[in-house]
């Protein structure tokens, strides 16, 4: 089966700064790539996604770039603000979509320092 | 939209209890996935539904849990009996279907005592 690893698991940035987090995964055939975001207390929520045929994405401060022959993915957050903080998530999945399952990584503590 | 729904948030209970958690997927999606979350572990996918049929439960940690969907928009995890190790907290997540994106309940944090 699939198998995703993610690093760091924690990391601290001072506002303004850029986050970079990053995942590898294990089968080729995977084809799918979302982050989720979650705050204490709450459900992972999507921020941003990318497909096996994109090299990289953008939506404002994020961003995600996907390496198919190394079979690695990351997400960039550039001036980042105090409402970043959170654990943040990588997944890889078939099927295009949601819809065969999503494996996750262990999670990324980001913690940004005022 | 109201988002996915689960219920109840919080549920403590005695070991040996049969437990049943609860979700109501976005109206229109035609995909239903079981999470648990754990420190140790992390996410792991423990059942997922395409139209209400159970696809892949190789997840599912023992025969003491089960799932059902009756309908497109009801689901529920039993865990029957109850044991201190399932503490954890359950998330439920429904896609439209193939190509789409998985959107996550708020959870259901289940103490075991």
């Amino acid at each position: 089966g699939e198998n995703v690893e993610q690093h760091p698991s924690t990391l601290s940035v001072q506002e303004g700064d850029s986050a970079v987090i990053k995942c590898t995964y294990s089968d080729s055939a995977s084809n799918y790539f979302p982050w989720y975001k979650q705050e204490l207390g709450k459900g992972p929520q999507l921020i941003i996604d990318i497909r096996s045929n994109v090299g990289e994405k953008k939506d404002q401060r994020i961003a995600v770039t996907l390496n198919k022959t190394a079979k690695h993915f990351s997400l960039h957050i550039t001036e980042t603000q105090p409402e970043d903080s959170a654990v943040y998530f990588c997944a890889a999945g078939r099927g295009g979509g949601g819809a065969d399952g999503l494996t996750f990584g262990k999670g990324t503590h980001l913690i940004i320092q005022p | 939209d109201a988002g996915v729904i689960q219920s109840p948030r919080h549920e403590v209970t005695e070991m040996g209890q049969e437990v049943t958690l609860r979700c109501k997927p976005i109206s229109g999606h035609n995909s239903l996935f079981w999470y648990r979350q754990t420190m140790m572990r992390g996410l792991e996918l423990l059942i997922y539904f395409n139209n209400n049929v159970p696809i892949d439960d190789s997840g599912m940690p023992e025969d003491r849990f089960s799932a059902k969907m009756p309908n497109a928009s009801f689901s529920t995890l039993k865990i029957q009996p109850s044991e201190p190790r399932d503490s954890a907290v359950y998330f439920c997540a429904s896609s439209p279907g193939t190509g789409g994106k998985a959107f996550f309940g708020q959870g259901t944090r289940l103490t075991v005592v």
